[in-house]
């Protein structure tokens, strides 16, 4: 699987916009980018995920460059409850993928 | 549905012990996994099963063996437990190897 780079942590302030980004220059044509997050004593959960196109889901929405060498996790309004780990991890288009998960991005969240 | 269940929640084991750690979805998945996170690491791939009656060795497999005979349930053994396996057990599945995967809870287990 191909490497992703992320910052080790990140701070933010509740109610606003939050930007984690990603990093992944060696990627694949047909590698997905896939979001995890992963709350305090949790087991990881899935954001979201895409491939070429920015995506939008209940939870976030993912921006994508147009040379899918990095993309942009979009928390539009950062609650308490975001602050977790955020795992940004690409996932190979075939019948035998994994998911292989870096040290991810801790968010922290302030009131 | 319950989803991934995990048992147990939190076990000690002694030196050389051995035990086996349960995990079961009920979303008819094919894909399931299990991976082990030591403190503040990310998750490192053991074992994952494609299908019933197929497994195969992810990162770090040592240690550990698994079985698939059904696609419900996907058990994790531990042989001879070593203070290195002190960690914290997750087991996921997924419909296949493009889609969404879903975690249990996890398994601590404390080897002394």
């Amino acid at each position: 699987d191909a490497k992703t780079t992320q910052p080790n942590s990140m701070e933010s302030n509740e109610e606003e916009p939050v930007h984690l980004p990603c990093n992944h220059s060696t990627i694949s044509g047909t590698d997905y980018i896939h979001w995890y997050r992963q709350l305090p004593s949790q087991g990881p959960e899935y954001v979201i995920h895409g491939l070429t196109s920015n995506v939008n889901n209940r939870m976030a929405s993912l921006a994508i460059a147009e040379d899918r060498k990095s993309s942009t996790l979009i928390l539009h309004r950062a609650t308490l409850r975001d602050a977790a780990v955020y795992y940004c991890i690409l996932r190979a288009d075939s019948g035998y993928s994994t998911l292989t998960f870096g040290k991810g991005t801790m968010l922290l969240v302030s009131p | 549905n319950a989803g991934v269940t995990q048992t147990p929640k939190f076990r000690i084991l002694k030196i050389g012990q051995s035990m086996t750690l349960q995990c079961a979805q009920d979303m008819n998945h094919n894909y399931m996994y299990w991976y082990r996170q030591d403190p503040g690491m990310g998750l490192k791939l053991i074992y994952y099963s494609v299908g019933a009656g197929i497994t195969d060795k992810g990162e770090v497999p040592n240690g550990y063996n698994v079985s698939r005979s059904t696609t419900e349930y996907f058990p994790l053994r531990l042989e001879l437990a070593a203070p290195s396996q002190t960690s914290v057990y997750f087991c996921a599945s997924s419909l296949d190897g493009r889609t969404e995967a879903f975690f249990g809870q996890g398994t601590r287990l404390t080897v002394v």
